[in-house]
């Protein structure tokens, strides 16, 4: 069965370094999104992506998140300079349609920022 | 916004119990409604689903159905196992402009004693 795909599974990362959280959704998929759990908490949409461009952030998503679609197959979240507050669980998901049709979710990334 | 509000966990169960988790909506449009289970240490996988008023989707035992009048989307379960020891999503997901984003409640974890 086609799943989406997230590497790594645990990063640890110093305050003000760069992350990149990689994932590769299914195949056919034609929608990409990130979201983001801090424990304990709800799942926080950040961030939509649709014919190689986003199509709705949160105001979670500023100017240190980034998403990009290199190859065809990754999609990729960059957090330019992170900070404690996005010590979180990242998950990645991918869906065929919209509305009607499910979101696939990635095991998702645990991102530590010390 | 759009929002979503799920009862308070932990919910513990015994056995064979009868379950019911509450969830209300509020949304701008004509959602999709969701439930969204994630089992410890694994990502979100999709329990079960419904895509119209009065719509009853159902998997594994679990059922849920779309109230229109009522916004809400309530997860039932007739007789729960050890192995529905979980944490329970539920999501509507909005189509037309809004790219079809999934809005998560808190999630409401359930714990089932054998």
């Amino acid at each position: 069965e086609p799943e989406v795909t997230q590497t790594p599974s645990h990063q640890v990362t110093q305050m003000g370094q760069e992350v990149i959280l990689r994932c590769v959704p299914i195949s056919n998929h034609l929608y990409f999104y990130w979201y983001r759990q801090i424990l304990g908490q709800k799942v926080e949409f950040l961030v939509s992506f649709y014919n190689n461009e986003i199509s709705e952030k949160s105001e979670i998503f500023d100017d240190q998140f980034s998403v990009e679609r290199p190859d065809g197959s990754n999609f990729t979240l960059k957090i330019r300079s992170t900070k404690l507050e996005d010590s979180a669980m990242y998950f990645c998901a991918s869906s065929w349609g919209q509305k009607n049709t499910e979101a696939f979710f990635g095991q998702g990334t645990r991102l530590t920022v010390v | 916004g759009n929002s979503v509000t799920q009862m308070e966990g932990p919910v513990t169960l015994s056995e064979e119990a009868f379950l019911t988790i509450n969830c209300t909506y509020t949304a701008t449009g004509y959602p999709s409604l969701f439930w969204y289970v994630q089992y410890p240490g694994e990502g979100l996988q999709l329990l079960l689903k419904a895509t119209k008023a009065d719509d009853k989707g159902s998997n594994k035992g679990f059922e849920a159905t779309y109230r229109k009048e009522t916004t809400s989307f309530h997860l039932e379960k007739g007789s729960v196992q050890v192995s529905d020891s979980a944490v329970y999503f539920c999501a509507p997901r909005e189509g037309g402009g809004s790219q079809g984003n999934l809005i998560f409640g808190k999630g409401t974890k359930l714990s089932v004693k054998p």
